[in-house]
């Protein structure tokens, strides 16, 4: 079993109001990743880190932001949450072993919900 | 046209049977091809990578095909277990490159 963990796993929030999905992991992957994916839809690359102090915009556009601080930590924040935020977000990381860097191994997710 | 597009599904199978997916890409730059599983409201988990020569672990089977930007996953011998949501999935841009995935094909395996 991959060691990356999110929380919260499910959040109701009202619209306006600043929110922070954690995500850590244990496997010291320096490639982290955020995803976002809608019921029935692919998931969409957010945000990606190769690093720490790295951070880099994924291929849809987010009003979210991302830090990485430190190696295992990569958080992402909504200023500003609205109802066109409400969807699933992923985190993922991948390593650099020749065998595994290509496999990203997935958090079980924030369900996210805005009123 | 999305980047990598899949059979829409959903397949609904007995028990036993053979069922096949398919998955074409538009980047002829992709580099590497996967399969992930993604169970009903879960994460993706990796099922298999795909090999230009074609692999196979299982009862599962994987093809690539470059010339036509295919890739094909057979499942034999189908179990209930492998009701879920298969999600093709393509990287460019060598060892940093990203992974572009599909929307998925559906299979529900029925006793």
């Amino acid at each position: 079993e991959a060691d990356i963990y999110q929380t919260p796993r499910y959040l109701v929030i009202g619209t306006g109001k600043k929110i922070t999905l954690e995500c850590s992991q244990t496997m010291g992957h320096d490639k982290m990743y955020w995803y976002q994916q809608d019921p029935g839809m692919e998931l969409h690359l957010i945000h990606y880190s190769y690093g720490v102090n790295s951070t880099e915009k994924g291929d849809l556009s987010s009003e979210s932001t991302v830090s990485r601080i430190r190696t295992e930590h990569f958080p992402l924040t909504l200023e500003s949450a609205r109802p066109s935020h409400t969807s699933q977000y992923l985190c993922a990381s991948s390593g650099k072993e020749i065998y595994t860097y290509n496999e990203q191994f997935f958090g079980p997710g924030t369900r996210l919900t805005v009123l | 046209r999305k980047e990598v597009e899949q059979d829409p599904g959903p397949f609904n199978v007995p028990e036993g049977a053979t069922v096949a997916f398919n998955c074409t890409y538009s980047n002829s730059a992709s580099q590497s091809f996967f399969w992930y599983r993604q169970d009903c409201r879960k994460e993706p988990k990796l099922l298999m990578s795909v090999y230009s020569s074609g692999n196979e672990d299982g009862r599962f089977t994987a093809q690539l095909n470059r010339a036509s930007q295919y890739i094909s996953l057979l499942i034999r011998d189908s179990k209930l277990s492998d009701s879920a949501t298969y999600l093709c999935v393509v990287k460019y841009g060598g060892s940093q490159g990203n992974l572009i995935f599909g929307k998925g094909t559906k299979l529900s395996v029925k006793p």
